[in-house]
């Protein structure tokens, strides 16, 4: 069945590093894509989202792009800030419902 | 445009009781998921319903859980006879046009149960 795979946490980093965090997917076809984030305590917000192959979605510095020969949808930053700590979750859309993965948590310290 | 609503944020109930979560979709939507995020785990789909509809149930359990999003009013996640293994955060999302894959699911807050 379909799934996604991301990179364990927690990923720790100073302000202003470079960012990525891994996601892989497994699936038939070329489902929709997603990153989602979750600040302490709060529910999920779309961060971006990539709809077909070799898409590349983009959000507050974040970007991922659409991989179908990799099935890959990697989260990338360039430059992170202390606010950007939280929970992310990568996502694929199958018919009605999105299969998540298990989330990587970022800590982002001064 | 207020956001998907969800109440309470916060459900405390002790094992055997029944535990009832309220989710209102953003205004214009009429689709309706139900997910479930276990302690440091991901979310999981329970329940996909449109108006007075159950489209999808795959992933409720067989036992105890029931949805419905009626006519009038929010949807309601029930849960009966409540277990410690129920302890989670519950989530609502919401979209316009389920049928169509690149639509987005929008997320309430979330109502936390913890079964005591």
């Amino acid at each position: 069945g379909d799934s996604v795979t991301q990179m364990e946490g927690p990923v720790t980093l100073s302000e202003e590093a470079f960012l990525t965090i891994n996601c892989t997917y497994t699936a038939t076809g070329y489902p929709s894509l997603f990153w989602y984030v979750q600040y302490p305590g709060e529910g999920l917000q779309l961060l971006l989202k990539a709809t077909k192959a070799d898409d590349k979605g983009s959000n507050k510095g974040f970007e991922a792009t659409y991989r179908k020969e990799t099935t890959s949808f990697h989260l990338e930053k360039g430059s992170v800030q202390v606010s950007d700590s939280a929970v992310y979750f990568c996502a694929l859309r199958r018919s009605d419902k999105l299969i998540f993965g298990t989330g990587t948590r970022l800590q982002v310290f001064p | 445009n207020a956001g998907v609503m969800q109440n309470p944020r916060h459900l405390v109930r002790r094992r055997g009781q029944e535990a009832r979560l309220r989710c209102s979709p953003m205004k214009g939507h009429s689709h309706v998921y139900w997910y479930r995020q276990l302690p440091e785990e991901g979310l999981k789909f329970m329940v996909y319903l449109q108006k007075e509809n159950i489209i999808d149930e795959s992933g409720m359990p067989k036992e105890r859980f029931s949805a419905e999003f009626p006519k009038e009013g929010p949807s309601i996640l029930r849960i009966q006879q409540v277990v410690r293994g129920d302890s989670a955060a519950y989530f609502c999302a919401s979209s316009p046009l389920a049928s169509a894959s690149t639509d987005t699911q929008y997320f309430g807050p979330g109502t936390r149960l913890t079964v005591l």
